[in-house]
């Protein structure tokens, strides 16, 4: 079946560490992913997307990072800060519509 | 440059109330999305729309749901009769809907049947 999910419902991080968020998928046929940020109260805002052509992406402190032979897809956070404490969705779209995965909260201690 | 819109932000009503939610797209997408997140099921995808036109609806739980494009940039969700369990934030998203694009979220609205 088609499923995207993740390995962690819950990161703790020290502020100025770094934070790597996980997230696996099943359909081999998955050909774009898209991280989101959701912080409490608001929807969810677009961080970074990729592409099933590309293996890295990176964008302002966050790297992308997809291994289509596992379908494993994860977010790589520099340098966590605390404005970056949400939750964070992986998501694939197929065609135009998206499935998303359950979400993992990312905490950051000061 | 303005996201998309939803409006009411909360809405708080009694059951069997008619409860309409509302979003306006950004300009230019053609693309449109109404999801609701619960903490049970996360984000549910209930309806998309391209070019006004209801694509997808096989999310929208049941006869009670209904939505509407009027124009190409506000669209309309309606709940009638509501139910409590209807409780939920409900989003609505935008796309260009040409290739591979990531859609934006508006802000939600929470909406709260007692």
């Amino acid at each position: 079946g088609e499923s995207v999910g993740l390995h962690l419902p819950t990161l703790s991080v020290q502020e100025g560490d770094n934070s790597i968020i996980n997230c696996a998928y099943s359909n081999s046929a998955s050909d774009y992913f898209i991280w989101y940020k959701q912080e409490s109260g608001k929807g969810p805002q677009f961080i970074i997307d990729i592409r099933s052509n590309m293996d890295k992406r990176q964008g302002q402190r966050v790297t992308v990072l997809l291994n289509k032979t596992v379908k494993h897809l994860s977010l790589q956070i520099a340098a966590t800060q605390p404005g970056d404490s949400a939750v964070y969705f992986c998501a694939r779209n197929a065609g135009n519509m998206l499935t998303f995965g359950g979400g993992t909260r990312l905490m950051v201690k000061p | 440059d303005a996201g998309v819109i939803q409006s009411p932000r909360h809405e708080v009503t009694e059951m069997g109330q008619e409860v309409t939610l509302r979003c306006k797209l950004i300009s230019g997408h053609n693309s449109l999305f109404w999801y609701r997140q619960t903490m049970m099921r996360g984000l549910e995808l209930l309806i998309y729309f391209n070019n006004n036109v209801p694509i997808d609806d096989s999310g929208m739980p049941e006869d009670r749901f209904s939505a509407k494009m009027p124009n190409a940039s506000f669209s309309t969700l309606k709940i009638q009769p509501s139910e409590p369990r209807d409780s939920a934030v409900y989003f609505c998203a935008s796309s260009p809907g040409q290739g591979l694009r990531p859609q934006h979220f508006g802000d939600g609205t929470r909406l709260s049947i007692l």
